[in-house]
């Protein structure tokens, strides 16, 4: 079976852009969840989704934003990138919401000019 | 609100022989999970242990134990018979689900980068 998948792997954007990061999850699972992890630190919650409905959102401005579709992929939104967006895009997936243990992609990553 | 806390940046360990990294976190929860992860210099991320806080048995995967003290928040990864494939970044992480909402709260710490010398 194929592992969680991310793209795009690398980009390039200059600030106040959009960027859009999209993640498949392992076939079977229903929960995607979103982290970013500047470097040098660790993977920092984001957004969890299940299901397709939000079901948990970490300390983030608004500028981020996700959607989860209904063949359970995910799309990660951010609205005028700053310099501080550059990291890392970590994307995961689960079975249920249940087990915890989170399958995570090869991430994406983002750095803003 | 919780917190982890990994307080070895970097470590190394010769081949073959026994490394452990500490980890401790804060919650007021009694009923949580804990986690450790690796991430490789490839960059995924993948599950090394777990350990659900209800159990007092410490978990155990081949070579990969901890050392889970609830009372005083600890919860340390022993890795033996260390081989060059360990060497990685491990982050500690604490896991908190809400039975209701179907929710559930990642924390990670900083993470330690260990390092396996030949």
């Amino acid at each position: 079976d194929a592992g969680v998948t991310q793209s795009p792997t690398h980009l390039i954007k200059t600030r106040g852009q959009h960027v859009t990061l999209r993640c498949s999850p392992i076939s079977g699972h229903k929960s995607v969840s979103w982290y970013q992890q500047v470097l040098g630190q660790g993977p920092q919650f984001i957004f969890q989704y299940y299901e397709k409905e939000e079901r948990g959102r970490g300390n983030f401005p608004d500028r981020f934003s996700a959607r989860q579709f209904p063949n359970y992929s995910s799309e990660l939104n951010v609205n005028a990138l700053l310099l501080g967006d550059s990291a890392l895009y970590l994307c995961a997936s689960s079975r249920e919401w249940q087990t915890g243990e989170l399958f995570f992609g090869e991430g994406s990553r983002l750095t803003v000019l | 609100a919780q917190t982890v806390t990994q307080s070895q940046p970097e470590m190394s360990v010769q081949e073959a022989e026994t490394v452990t990294l500490s980890c401790t976190y804060d919650t007021s929860e009694n009923n949580y999970y804990l986690f450790w992860y690796k991430q490789p210099p490839s960059r995924q991320m993948i599950l090394v242990i777990r350990q659900e806080a209800y159990k007092q048995q410490n978990a155990t995967e081949n070579r990969f134990s901890v050392n889970f003290q609830k009372a005083a928040k600890s919860f340390s990864l022993k890795i033996s018979d260390s081989q060059l494939g360990d060497t990685a970044m491990y982050f500690c992480a604490f896991m908190k689900r809400s039975p209701t909402s179907g929710t559930y709260k990642y924390i990670f710490g900083t993470g330690t980068r260990l390092k396996v010398l030949a």
